[in-house]
C-alpha cells in the first residue's frame, strides 16, 4: 500500500459543517495530492503539495483548503460542507517526480454531506 | 492546464478478444503517461506507464503506445479475461518541479464477457 493511510474511511456530515480529511504517509515522499472521484468525471485534482508548506490548487479547488505542516501529513479541509462535495476522496503520493514518477493512492474516503 | 480526453467511456468485449482504449492530451510539456486500473470499491492501481522518450512498452498482455507528435497514447489488452473487467484511467503529467501533477481522463469501463 506504499505506506499511505487515509482517515476517516467513511464520514457523514451535515451541510455547513467543517470537515477535515487526513492523509498520512510513512515513506517521506515529496509529492502529495487530493483527488475527488465522481461518476462521469473520473479523478479530478483538488489540491496538491510539492513539499512542506508548498501547495497549489488543482482544477476543482473551490470550497477546499489544504495544509502540509510536515512531510508525512496532508490535510484537506472543507470549510463549510455542501451536498455537491459528496464524493469519494483519494489521497495520492509520488516520489521525486524526476525519474520515478509513479503515484500511489490511498484507500479512499467516502464523504456524504446531508 | 493539461486536458486529457479518453475514449471510449464503455467497452464490452468477449473473453479472449483484444481491447483498445485511447487518450489524447493537450500540454506538450507532458512527458509521463501512466494507466491505472480500478476495480469496484478499490483504489486506482498503476498497471503500466510510458515516458516520452519511448514509443511502446509491453508487459505480458498489456501494452501502451505513445505518439508525441499527435499527442495521443493508447492501452492495448490482448487475450482479455473476466478479471480484466474494471475501470481504466489514463493520465498525463510533466515530470519534476512544482508542476508535477497527474491529470486523468474520465475513465473507460471495460467489461469482459465470459
Amino acid at each position: 500500500d506504499a505506506g499511505i493511510t487515509q482517515s476517516p474511511r467513511h464520514k457523514v456530515t451535515e451541510t455547513g459543517t467543517p470537515v477535515t480529511l487526513r492523509c498520512h504517509q510513512t515513506e517521506n515522499h515529496r509529492y502529495m495530492y487530493w483527488y475527488r472521484q465522481d461518476p462521469g468525471h473520473g479523478l479530478r485534482l483538488i489540491h496538491y503539495s510539492y513539499g512542506v508548506k508548498d501547495t497549489d490548487k488543482g482544477e476543482v479547488s473551490d470550497g477546499y483548503s489544504v495544509s502540509r505542516s510536515k512531510t508525512e501529513d496532508f490535510l484537506l479541509t472543507l470549510e463549510s460542507a455542501t451536498s455537491s462535495q459528496t464524493s469519494v476522496y483519494f489521497c495520492a503520493i509520488s516520489t521525486s517526480g524526476q525519474t520515478n514518477t509513479e503515484a500511489f493512492f490511498g484507500q479512499g474516503t467516502r464523504l456524504t454531506v446531508v | 492546464g493539461e486536458n486529457v480526453e479518453q475514449h471510449p467511456s464503455t467497452l464490452s468485449v468477449q473473453e479472449g478478444d483484444s481491447a483498445v482504449i485511447k487518450c489524447t492530451y493537450s500540454d506538450s510539456a507532458s512527458n509521463y503517461f501512466p494507466w491505472y486500473k480500478q476495480e469496484l470499491g478499490k483504489r486506482p492501481q498503476l498497471i503500466i506507464d510510458i515516458r516520452s522518450n519511448v514509443g511502446e512498452k509491453k508487459d505480458q498482455r498489456i501494452a501502451v503506445t505513445l505518439n508525441k507528435t499527435a499527442k495521443h497514447f493508447s492501452l492495448h489488452i490482448t487475450e482479455t479475461q473476466p478479471e480484466d473487467s474494471a475501470v481504466y484511467f489514463c493520465a498525463a503529467s510533466p515530470s519534476g518541479g512544482s508542476n508535477y501533477k497527474l491529470t486523468f481522463g474520465k475513465g473507460t469501463l471495460l467489461t469482459v464477457n465470459p
